[in-house]
């Protein structure tokens, strides 16, 4: 079965400077995609950064940026110039390719920004 | 364009009664998830619905179920509610064609309180 690992249950940052969240998974699968969702106490889920396993460039939206580490089975997310809007909880997701749509999310990472 | 919209926002039930939670996608979207996400974790993948045929379902008991109508929209139902059914349920929903990109896009949830 497909596991995702967040082993960062909290973490803080200066604002305007940068962090990294960890997240590690297990799969068998060659195609797969990865997702760093962003939930703030609002509740809603939303999509910070989206990687496709099969391509080796990372991804980049903007302040946010991935370390794609395949062989590994890494997934880290960079926040540079981070601002006080990016305090929420981070979770790192799967979902095997073929259509599935069974997104497996890690336990989350607590991300506090400190003015 | 609106988004992802479920109701209730909150909901409380006691013990042993039913519930039943809605979803309404985005315009165009065909396919919906459904997500438990008890405090303190990540969420949990329950169902998913597509055409309005049941194309994925998680680890979760038959006191759970659900079904979409024919205008993409979903409900989901818990029977026979326990005390561990306390829980954050978002729905999800998404394009399922080439441009999808594999995105899921969530609601803000329904807070279900169990006494």
């Amino acid at each position: 079965a497909q596991t995702v690992t967040q082993s960062q249950p909290e973490m803080s940052v200066q604002e305007a400077e940068t962090v990294t969240l960890s997240c590690t998974y297990d799969t068998s699968e060659s195609d797969y995609y990865l997702f760093w969702y962003k939930q703030p106490p609002s509740r809603q889920m939303i999509l910070v950064i989206r990687q496709e396993a099969y391509k080796q460039q990372n991804a980049t939206e903007n302040r946010f940026s991935v370390n794609f580490q395949k062989a590994a089975k890494s997934f880290s997310l960079k926040i540079s110039d981070s601002q006080l809007g990016d305090a929420a909880m981070y979770f790192c997701a799967y979902v095997p390719g073929g259509g599935s749509e069974k997104l497996v999310f890690g336990k989350g990472t607590k991300l506090t920004v400190n003015p | 364009d609106a988004g992802v919209t479920q109701s209730p926002t909150h909901l409380i039930k006691t013990r042993g009664q039913h519930v039943t939670l809605r979803c309404s996608p985005i315009s165009g979207h065909k396919s919906v998830s459904w997500y438990q996400q008890v405090l303190g974790q990540g969420p949990q993948f329950i169902f998913q619905y597509y055409e309005k045929e049941e194309r994925g379902r998680g680890n979760f008991p038959d006191r759970f179920s659900a079904r979409q109508f024919p205008n993409y929209s979903s409900e989901l139902n818990v029977n026979a509610l326990l005390l561990g059914d306390s829980a954050l349920y978002l729905c999800a929903s998404s394009f399922r064609g080439l441009l999808a990109k594999n995105i899921q896009y969530f609601g803000a949830g329904t807070r279900l309180s169990v006494l």
